[in-house]
């Protein structure tokens, strides 16, 4: 089955500096999903790449994908204390729309 | 209606005992999945609901679990005879069919003991 890795598994930052999580696959996808989890909560959907783009923004957030090293980052602007969390790549499996998670990347900014 | 509602939030069981859980997605979500997250890692695909069908399931769904989802609406999911691995937070999650973030709820966090 396909499986993501991220690095770093922890990744420790001042208020204002920027923050980069990368994540690699395994095999062909469609699309590449990122989510936030905060403590303890659900996850939230932060924005989605397809494997025809190479590059996308969401406010703070820019998103790469490069389906030749089948791996994707997430890069977070100016990052705010707020932005503690955990981050997960994930993508669709063959079936139903069924997402596989990477193990995802501990992000701490602090004031 | 605003989002994917989960209950409870804890449960603390102990081993052998049973547990049911209830997740409430977006009303016009026709597409319901739980996941099981432990400590540190991602969450693991459990099994997925479109209506009221249940169309895969996970190897990781023992015997010991069964899920349901009656009318196409709310989902249960129960684990019969919970033995201390069990414990993890379980996640639910909707989405629409040609849509393609998924909204989850809060998650139920159970705790065996």
């Amino acid at each position: 089955s396909q499986q993501g890795e991220e690095d770093p598994q922890a990744l420790s930052i001042q208020e204002g500096e920027n923050a980069t999580m990368n994540c690699s696959y395994k095999t062909s996808i469609n699309n590449l999903q990122w989510y936030r989890q905060n403590s303890g909560r659900g996850l939230v959907h932060l924005i989605l790449i397809r494997s025809n783009e190479r590059e996308k923004h969401s406010g703070r957030l820019r998103v790469t994908l490069d389906t030749s090293k089948k791996s994707s980052s997430l890069l977070i602007t100016a990052s705010r204390a707020a932005d503690t969390a955990s981050y997960f790549c994930a993508f669709p499996g063959t079936s139903y729309g069924k997402l596989t998670f990477g193990q995802g990347t501990i992000l701490t900014v602090h004031p | 209606d605003t989002g994917v509602s989960q209950d409870p939030r804890h449960k603390i069981t102990k081993r052998g005992q049973n547990v049911t859980f209830r997740c409430d997605p977006i009303s016009e979500h026709n597409r319901l999945y739980w996941y099981r997250q432990t400590l540190g890692q991602g969450p693991e695909f459990l099994t997925y609901f479109q209506n009221e069908a249940q169309l895969e399931k996970s190897r990781l769904l023992s015997d010991r679990f069964s899920a349901e989802r009656p009318k196409g609406s709310f989902s249960t999911l129960e684990i019969q005879r919970t033995e201390q691995g069990d414990s993890a937070m379980y996640l639910c999650a909707s989405i629409a069919t040609g849509n393609y973030g998924y909204t989850f709820g809060s998650g139920t966090r159970l705790t065996v003991v």
